[in-house]
């Protein structure tokens, strides 16, 4: 299994740009997961999914920040438009039934 | 799940040292897990350990835990340049699947 697959591996984009990140995670794993980590808050969950439903949003920072998982094999994040403190990796993890989460990458985003 | 609480912050050994890495916790729990993450790298599940055990090993890792004292060590042995990473304790309380992590420590094996 090639693991959790994230891309792009890094991002720079413009104050007020689209973001769009993308995570495939490992067949048969039934959670998502999506954080967030930069040097002053360290590794913060944004939301995950169960079965491609999402269970808990409370850690997405604003309406700007919005995740979908149309199927089991695909999630992506969107921040739309993005501004500076949103530069931070951004990492998404699978696991199946709640044991030992599979941590893709990350992808490095820097927003100017 | 809970935010561990990894002590010390920092620690830097020699190689071939041991290294030893605790953690701390608040309410009771499932299960405890131990993560690595090397630099600009995602984490790394290194051991998952149930409430019911005290001990368990995998290569050169050993993980204590102790429920009545909330707390579990994480015991790195004959340590390596590799094993330079941060290493982070998150207590699973069951019920809830997410993962809540601390700080961690930051270990520095220097060759």
């Amino acid at each position: 299994d090639a693991g959790v697959i994230q891309s792009p591996r890094h991002e720079v984009t413009e104050m007020g740009q689209e973001v769009t990140l993308r995570c495939k995670p490992i067949s048969g794993h039934d959670y998502l997961f999506w954080y967030r980590q930069t040097m002053m808050r360290g590794l913060e969950l944004l939301i995950y999914f169960n079965n491609n439903v999402p269970i808990d949003d409370s850690g997405m920072p604003e309406d700007r920040f919005s995740a979908k998982m149309p199927n089991a094999s695909f999630s992506t994040l969107k921040i739309q438009p993005s501004e500076p403190r949103d530069s931070a990796v951004y990492f998404c993890a699978s696991s199946e039934q709640r044991y030992g989460y599979t941590f893709g990458s990350g992808t490095r985003l820097t927003v100017v | 799940s809970q935010q561990g609480e990894e002590d010390p912050q920092a620690l830097s050994i020699q190689e071939g040292e041991n290294a030893t890495m605790n953690c701390s916790y608040k309410t009771s729990i499932n299960n405890l897990q131990w993560y690595r993450q090397n630099s600009g790298r995602g984490l790394v599940h290194l051991i998952l350990i149930r409430s019911n055990e005290r001990e368990k090993h995998s290569g050169r890792l050993r993980v204590t835990l102790d429920t009545s004292k909330k707390s579990s060590s994480l015991l790195i042995t004959a340590s390596r340049a590799a094993d330079t990473a941060s290493y982070f304790c998150v207590a699973v309380q069951g019920g809830s699947e997410k993962l809540v992590f601390g700080k961690g420590t930051k270990l520095t094996v220097n060759p």
